[in-house]
Protein backbone atom coordinates (compact mmCIF):
# COMPACT_ATOMS: atom_id res chain seq x y z
CA UNK A 1 0.00 0.00 0.00
CA UNK A 2 0.94 3.93 -0.69
CA UNK A 3 2.21 5.12 2.86
CA UNK A 4 0.93 8.89 3.04
CA UNK A 5 2.44 11.37 5.27
CA UNK A 6 0.75 14.50 6.08
CA UNK A 7 2.62 17.86 7.87
CA UNK A 8 2.13 19.08 10.58
CA UNK A 9 0.56 16.84 12.32
CA UNK A 10 -1.94 20.12 14.06
CA UNK A 11 -0.79 23.94 13.84
CA UNK A 12 -2.39 26.86 15.49
CA UNK A 13 -3.09 29.63 13.40
CA UNK A 14 -4.98 33.20 13.32
CA UNK A 15 -8.33 34.56 11.37
CA UNK A 16 -6.09 35.91 8.57
CA UNK A 17 -2.85 33.30 8.32
CA UNK A 18 -2.00 31.66 5.15
CA UNK A 19 -1.46 28.36 6.29
CA UNK A 20 0.50 25.31 4.07
CA UNK A 21 -0.41 21.58 5.07
CA UNK A 22 1.93 19.08 2.92
CA UNK A 23 1.32 15.79 1.92
CA UNK A 24 3.84 13.38 1.17
CA UNK A 25 3.85 9.82 -0.39
CA UNK A 26 6.00 6.82 -0.46
CA UNK A 27 6.04 6.36 -4.16
CA UNK A 28 4.72 8.77 -6.98
CA UNK A 29 1.31 9.16 -7.72
CA UNK A 30 1.05 11.35 -10.92
CA UNK A 31 -1.55 14.10 -9.63
CA UNK A 32 -4.26 11.32 -8.12
CA UNK A 33 -4.24 13.23 -4.85
CA UNK A 34 -7.33 14.70 -2.73
CA UNK A 35 -7.54 16.68 0.13
CA UNK A 36 -10.65 16.97 2.34
CA UNK A 37 -11.61 18.70 5.27
CA UNK A 38 -13.62 17.37 8.76
CA UNK A 39 -15.07 18.92 11.43
CA UNK A 40 -15.93 17.60 14.62
CA UNK A 41 -19.14 15.39 13.82
CA UNK A 42 -19.44 15.63 10.34
CA UNK A 43 -18.21 13.80 7.52
CA UNK A 44 -15.30 14.45 5.50
CA UNK A 45 -16.22 17.57 2.23
CA UNK A 46 -14.38 17.21 -0.62
CA UNK A 47 -11.96 20.02 -1.44
CA UNK A 48 -9.66 19.97 -4.26
CA UNK A 49 -9.37 16.68 -6.52
CA UNK A 50 -6.42 15.80 -9.00
CA UNK A 51 -3.70 17.46 -6.60
CA UNK A 52 -5.33 20.99 -8.09
CA UNK A 53 -8.70 20.98 -9.24
CA UNK A 54 -10.96 22.74 -6.21
CA UNK A 55 -14.43 21.15 -6.40
CA UNK A 56 -17.91 23.05 -7.07
CA UNK A 57 -18.42 25.35 -4.00
CA UNK A 58 -15.35 25.48 -2.52
CA UNK A 59 -13.92 28.94 -1.65
CA UNK A 60 -10.87 29.97 -3.44
CA UNK A 61 -9.04 30.96 -0.93
CA UNK A 62 -8.10 26.63 -0.97
CA UNK A 63 -6.00 25.80 -3.24
CA UNK A 64 -3.70 22.72 -4.10
CA UNK A 65 -0.41 22.08 -5.55
CA UNK A 66 2.42 19.30 -6.69
CA UNK A 67 2.52 15.64 -8.26
CA UNK A 68 4.47 13.09 -7.90
CA UNK A 69 5.28 12.33 -4.45
CA UNK A 70 5.16 16.27 -2.59
CA UNK A 71 1.68 17.80 -2.55
CA UNK A 72 0.71 20.59 -0.59
CA UNK A 73 -3.00 22.32 0.59
CA UNK A 74 -2.89 26.09 1.11
CA UNK A 75 -5.40 28.30 2.59
CA UNK A 76 -4.60 32.19 1.50
CA UNK A 77 -6.01 33.63 4.73
CA UNK A 78 -7.99 31.70 6.86
CA UNK A 79 -11.30 31.58 8.15
CA UNK A 80 -13.14 31.20 11.27
CA UNK A 81 -15.15 28.38 9.16
CA UNK A 82 -11.62 26.79 7.98
CA UNK A 83 -10.81 25.27 11.76
CA UNK A 84 -11.39 21.61 10.97
CA UNK A 85 -8.97 18.68 10.04
CA UNK A 86 -7.85 18.58 7.21
CA UNK A 87 -6.56 14.91 4.97
CA UNK A 88 -4.52 14.15 1.85
CA UNK A 89 -6.14 11.13 0.08
CA UNK A 90 -4.26 8.88 -2.68
CA UNK A 91 -6.28 7.36 -5.20
CA UNK A 92 -3.71 6.39 -7.68
CA UNK A 93 -3.33 2.65 -6.96
CA UNK A 94 -5.59 0.41 -5.08
CA UNK A 95 -6.29 0.62 -2.08
CA UNK A 96 -6.77 4.17 -1.71
CA UNK A 97 -5.15 5.65 1.33
CA UNK A 98 -5.58 8.18 3.59
CA UNK A 99 -3.20 10.41 5.85
CA UNK A 100 -3.77 10.64 9.15
CA UNK A 101 -4.89 14.47 8.98
CA UNK A 102 -4.11 17.99 9.94
CA UNK A 103 -5.57 19.80 12.74
CA UNK A 104 -5.83 23.60 12.22
CA UNK A 105 -6.86 25.10 15.58
CA UNK A 106 -7.37 28.78 16.45
CA UNK A 107 -4.37 30.43 17.81
CA UNK B 1 -29.82 17.26 -5.15
CA UNK B 2 -27.32 13.96 -4.01
CA UNK B 3 -27.79 12.86 -0.62
CA UNK B 4 -26.37 9.47 1.04
CA UNK B 5 -28.19 8.85 4.51
CA UNK B 6 -27.30 6.13 6.80
CA UNK B 7 -28.76 3.93 9.28
CA UNK B 8 -28.48 4.68 12.99
CA UNK B 9 -26.39 3.93 15.74
CA UNK B 10 -25.77 0.61 16.47
CA UNK B 11 -24.83 -1.29 19.87
CA UNK B 12 -23.84 -4.64 19.49
CA UNK B 13 -21.80 -7.75 21.46
CA UNK B 14 -18.99 -9.77 20.10
CA UNK B 15 -19.88 -12.05 17.74
CA UNK B 16 -23.14 -10.93 17.27
CA UNK B 17 -24.02 -10.09 13.49
CA UNK B 18 -24.63 -6.25 11.83
CA UNK B 19 -25.73 -4.58 8.53
CA UNK B 20 -25.86 -1.21 8.35
CA UNK B 21 -26.81 0.53 5.66
CA UNK B 22 -26.75 3.92 2.87
CA UNK B 23 -29.33 4.80 0.87
CA UNK B 24 -29.04 7.27 -1.86
CA UNK B 25 -31.32 10.15 -3.24
CA UNK B 26 -31.04 12.30 -6.26
CA UNK B 27 -28.18 12.45 -9.25
CA UNK B 28 -28.37 7.68 -11.14
CA UNK B 29 -27.40 6.30 -7.61
CA UNK B 30 -26.59 3.05 -9.21
CA UNK B 31 -24.22 4.62 -11.86
CA UNK B 32 -21.64 5.25 -9.28
CA UNK B 33 -19.33 3.83 -7.04
CA UNK B 34 -19.71 3.69 -3.52
CA UNK B 35 -17.12 3.04 -1.11
CA UNK B 36 -17.13 2.61 2.74
CA UNK B 37 -15.11 4.02 5.05
CA UNK B 38 -13.82 3.36 8.63
CA UNK B 39 -12.86 6.23 11.18
CA UNK B 40 -11.99 4.80 14.69
CA UNK B 41 -13.01 8.59 16.76
CA UNK B 42 -10.06 10.42 16.99
CA UNK B 43 -8.56 8.61 13.97
CA UNK B 44 -7.61 8.81 10.61
CA UNK B 45 -9.70 7.61 7.67
CA UNK B 46 -9.42 3.70 6.39
CA UNK B 47 -11.05 2.64 2.75
CA UNK B 48 -12.36 -0.48 3.30
CA UNK B 49 -13.87 -1.26 0.05
CA UNK B 50 -16.32 -0.51 -2.95
CA UNK B 51 -19.33 -1.52 -4.98
CA UNK B 52 -20.70 -0.42 -7.57
CA UNK B 53 -24.97 -1.18 -7.17
CA UNK B 54 -25.93 -1.63 -10.81
CA UNK B 55 -24.24 -4.70 -10.78
CA UNK B 56 -22.77 -5.56 -7.04
CA UNK B 57 -19.19 -5.48 -8.70
CA UNK B 58 -17.42 -5.01 -5.49
CA UNK B 59 -13.64 -4.91 -4.45
CA UNK B 60 -12.61 -5.05 -0.91
CA UNK B 61 -9.40 -3.80 1.27
CA UNK B 62 -7.58 -7.10 1.94
CA UNK B 63 -7.16 -5.79 5.55
CA UNK B 64 -10.73 -5.94 5.66
CA UNK B 65 -11.75 -8.72 2.97
CA UNK B 66 -13.33 -11.72 4.58
CA UNK B 67 -14.58 -9.88 7.53
CA UNK B 68 -17.25 -7.85 5.85
CA UNK B 69 -19.25 -8.29 3.21
CA UNK B 70 -20.89 -5.52 1.03
CA UNK B 71 -24.17 -5.76 -0.90
CA UNK B 72 -26.46 -3.65 -2.81
CA UNK B 73 -30.18 -3.17 -3.90
CA UNK B 74 -30.42 -1.34 -6.57
CA UNK B 75 -34.31 -0.72 -6.56
CA UNK B 76 -33.83 0.99 -2.95
CA UNK B 77 -30.75 2.71 -4.19
CA UNK B 78 -28.84 1.39 -1.26
CA UNK B 79 -25.59 -0.48 -0.29
CA UNK B 80 -24.95 -2.38 2.68
CA UNK B 81 -22.37 -3.39 4.59
CA UNK B 82 -22.34 -6.34 7.01
CA UNK B 83 -20.34 -8.09 9.84
CA UNK B 84 -21.41 -11.75 10.58
CA UNK B 85 -19.32 -11.94 13.76
CA UNK B 86 -18.54 -8.29 15.72
CA UNK B 87 -15.34 -7.90 17.22
CA UNK B 88 -14.69 -4.89 19.88
CA UNK B 89 -11.87 -3.37 17.43
CA UNK B 90 -14.78 -3.15 14.89
CA UNK B 91 -16.07 0.15 17.25
CA UNK B 92 -15.67 2.51 15.17
CA UNK B 93 -17.31 5.00 12.68
CA UNK B 94 -18.69 4.40 9.19
CA UNK B 95 -19.01 6.33 5.92
CA UNK B 96 -20.35 5.40 2.45
CA UNK B 97 -19.07 7.93 -0.10
CA UNK B 98 -19.95 8.19 -3.77
CA UNK B 99 -16.83 8.06 -5.73
CA UNK B 100 -17.45 10.90 -8.46
CA UNK B 101 -16.99 10.72 -12.16
CA UNK B 102 -13.99 9.91 -14.07
CA UNK B 103 -12.25 13.22 -14.28
CA UNK B 104 -12.52 13.66 -10.46
CA UNK B 105 -9.12 11.73 -9.50
CA UNK B 106 -11.24 9.17 -7.88
CA UNK B 107 -12.46 11.50 -4.79
CA UNK B 108 -15.47 10.79 -2.99
CA UNK B 109 -17.54 13.64 -3.76
CA UNK B 110 -20.46 12.99 -1.65
CA UNK B 111 -20.73 11.31 1.86
CA UNK B 112 -23.40 9.82 4.23
CA UNK B 113 -23.34 11.15 7.56
CA UNK B 114 -21.74 8.27 9.24
CA UNK B 115 -23.04 5.09 11.44
CA UNK B 116 -21.61 4.66 14.71
CA UNK B 117 -20.95 1.04 15.64
CA UNK B 118 -20.03 0.54 19.06
CA UNK B 119 -19.12 -3.82 20.03
CA UNK B 120 -18.27 -4.40 23.79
Amino acid sequence: DIQMTQSPSSLSASVGDRVTITCRTSQSIRIYLNWYQQKPGKAPRLLIYGASTLQNGVPSRFSGSGSGTDFTLTISSLQPEDFATYFCQQTSSSPTTFAHGTKVEIK
Amino acid sequence: EVRLVQSGPELKKPGESLKISCKGSGDSFTNYWIAWVRQVPGQGLEWMGIIFPDDSDATYNPSFQGHVTFSADKSLSSVYLQWHSLKASDTALYYCARQGEVHTSGSYDYWGQGTLVTVS
